[in-house]
Formats: C-alpha cells, sequence, structure tokens
C-alpha cells in the first residue's frame, strides 16, 4: 500500500486566495483525520470523519474552514479565504478503528502539506 | 480545561536510557498514544496504552498511570537516530484525540 496520499506536498499562497489541500486515506481504513501543526500550537486535530461521514468537527477555527469526504478514497479540506496566520503543516491521517476495545487506534499520517500564507 | 504537559526538551548520550514523562488532564479517559517525529516528517505511531501498566516494545516501553494521570515513554540503548519529538497524545471520554507540544529529544555521540 502506498500509505496516506497528500497532495500539494507545498502550497504557497497570497492571503485572501482559497486554498483546497487533498487526501487519500489507506484503503479499508474506516476513519480520516485533518491535523495542523504549527510551532506555537503543536498538533491540532482539526476534523475526523467515520465512513465518509464527519464526527467531530469542533476543533475547525472558524467558518473559512470547510473539510468534505464525499467517498471512502478521497477528501479535501479548504480555506477560503486564507489568512497569514493558517501558515502550518496540515497531516491527514486514517486509521482502521477509532477506539478500543476494537484496535490498537494507530493512526498512519500522510507526508504532510506545508501551506504559507503571504 | 483538558489539556497535556511534557517537557519542551531533552538531550541524552547515545547508549544510555532516557525518560519522556507526560501527564494529562482530561474530561474522561479512552487511551494514550505515544508518536515519534522527525524533523519534517509526518508523526509514526510507537504505543498506545489504555490500562495501567507497562508496554514494551524493543527498545521502546510506555507506562500508564491513569488515577495519576501520567505516562511515560521509556528509550533505551538509545542511538542517534533516536533524536526525534516524540508527541504524547489522548483520547479523551469524548473520543477527542489532544496531542502534547511534543518534547524534541538530542541524542549525542
Amino acid at each position: 500500500d502506498a500509505g496516506v496520499i497528500q497532495s500539494p506536498r507545498h502550497e504557497v499562497t497570497e492571503m485572501g486566495q482559497e486554498v483546497t489541500l487533498r487526501c487519500k486515506p489507506i484503503s479499508g481504513h474506516d476513519y480520516l483525520f485533518w491535523y495542523r501543526q504549527t510551532m506555537m500550537r503543536g498538533l491540532e486535530l482539526l476534523i475526523y470523519f467515520n465512513n465518509n461521514v464527519p464526527i467531530d468537527d469542533s476543533g475547525m477555527p472558524e467558518d473559512r474552514f470547510s473539510a468534505k469526504m464525499p467517498n471512502a478514497s478521497f477528501s479535501t479540506l479548504k480555506i477560503q479565504p486564507s489568512e497569514p496566520r493558517d501558515s502550518a503543516v496540515y497531516f491527514c491521517a486514517s486509521s482502521e478503528t477509532e477506539v478500543p476495545p476494537k484496535g490498537n487506534n494507530e493512526q498512519f499520517f500522510g507526508p504532510g502539506t506545508r501551506l504559507t500564507v503571504l | 480545561g483538558q489539556n497535556i504537559d511534557q517537557p519542551t526538551e531533552m538531550t541524552a548520550t547515545e547508549g544510555a536510557i532516557v525518560q519522556i514523562n507526560c501527564t494529562y488532564q482530561t474530561s474522561g479517559f479512552n487511551g494514550l498514544f505515544w508518536y515519534q517525529q522527525h524533523a519534517g516528517e509526518a508523526p509514526t505511531f510507537l504505543s498506545y496504552n489504555v490500562l495501567d501498566g507497562l508496554e514494551e516494545k524493543g527498545r521502546f516501553s510506555s507506562f500508564l498511570s491513569r488515577s495519576k494521570g501520567y505516562s511515560y515513554l521509556l528509550l533505551k540503548e538509545l542511538q542517534m537516530k533516536d533524536s526525534a519529538s516524540y508527541l504524547c497524545a489522548v483520547i479523551s471520554g469524548t473520543y477527542k484525540y489532544i496531542f502534547g507540544t511534543g518534547t524534541r529529544l538530542k541524542v549525542l555521540a
């Protein structure tokens, strides 16, 4: 398996532009997670899906952020309009199960998208 | 509030043993993870604890005490490649995933 695939790997954009980040989870994984990582705040969970349905989006910072999962093999995270404070590395992760006792809940992370908003 | 505390940085010598501590305060508890993250790379899974006690996996062990809200990651026979950040993460009672800001470990020759 190729693992979790994210695109683009790097994105540089100007304030006010729309940004779309893409993720392909590992085939057969029912859970998909979007994270944001910055030096100041560490790794923060933004939203996660189970079987393509959003379960918890309480980490989404504001209405400028939206996420979709139209099918089991694809998800997007959109920022519109983007702001300089959105600059961060955005990770997508997938796992087979969510919580015990069904499994060990290992999440497999993609390589991340480094977003810079000027 | 919900909080996870880890030391920001630690330094140790190749071949030594190091213990990275993590304390947490969350609304309920459904498990604790440790992840390793090398600079510029994605986090990778190290361990998962949901019951009290020690889980051993090769050179790495993870301990959990739920009553104390405390965990540690023990790394033995340190190697240069163990230089990385180590992230402690907790699943709260409402299945929220909360990560600490990580401990940067530097292994010196």
